[in-house]
């Protein structure tokens, strides 16, 4: 099985700050890696697909990069509206997601 | 607009049997690979089981092989999971998904 580690496990930023979250594969992943994002007693949403692209709708302030073992996402311009758990997901083998970073504003 | 709709969840006894759906609608349904990924109680995402287009393929997660099966019928555009031998830790929200679309859950308690 391919393990997903995820940090930092939780953050605090102020609106406006750029926030960066990686996701590291025990495993090469090559680029089949998702973003999501998900409010509390929400179903998940699909930011980015392919370690760096993003979802129809999203806005572009999300971002993602990487490939292999090691992958980031940012937040370009942290919003209110961003708060919430983002979590990676990879799927070159059988889907393993990452334990979640917990994004709050300052 | 796609929709997922889950269904079938509710309290169950440990070691006892549910069946959830997931109906999916404005949604190429027999083009993608579908799975069911659940929630437990302020935990993480858990990915449980994925079907291949056809319903040729499933794979399961470890934690519950040989008691969950999922399965899918392409003719009602309906996703299934078949849930034996439950146990308390399987009380989660669970979800379908295409992975790039998700339906909103469905909570399963199992408790005595």
């Amino acid at each position: 099985d391919i393990q997903m580690t995820q940090s930092p496990s939780s953050l605090s930023a102020s609106v406006g700050d750029r926030v960066t979250i990686t996701c590291q594969a025990s495993h090469d992943v090559r680029k089949f890696l998702n973003w999501f994002q998900q409010k509390p007693g929400k179903a998940p949403k699909l930011l980015i697909y392919d370690a760096s692209n993003v979802d129809t709708g999203v806005p572009s302030r999300f971002s993602g990069s990487g490939s292999g073992t090691y992958f980031t996402f940012t937040i370009n311009s942290l919003q209110p509206e961003d708060i919430g758990t983002y979590y990676c997901l990879q799927y070159e083998n059988l889907p393993t997601f990452g334990p979640g970073t917990k994004v709050a504003i300052k | 607009q796609v929709q997922l709709v889950e269904s079938g969840g509710g309290v169950v006894r440990p070691g006892r049997s549910l069946r959830l759906s997931c109906a999916a609608s404005e949604f190429t349904f027999n083009n993608f690979a579908m799975h069911w990924v659940r929630q437990a109680p302020g935990k993480g995402l858990e990915w449980v089981a994925v079907v291949s287009t056809d319903g040729s393929k499933t794979y399961h997660a470890d934690s519950v092989k040989g008691r969950f099966t999922i399965s899918r019928d392409n003719s009602k555009n309906t996703l299934y999971l078949q849930m034996n031998s439950l146990r308390v830790e399987d009380t989660a929200v669970y979800y379908c998904a295409s992975l790039g679309h998700w339906g909103q859950g469905t909570l399963v308690i199992v408790s005595s």
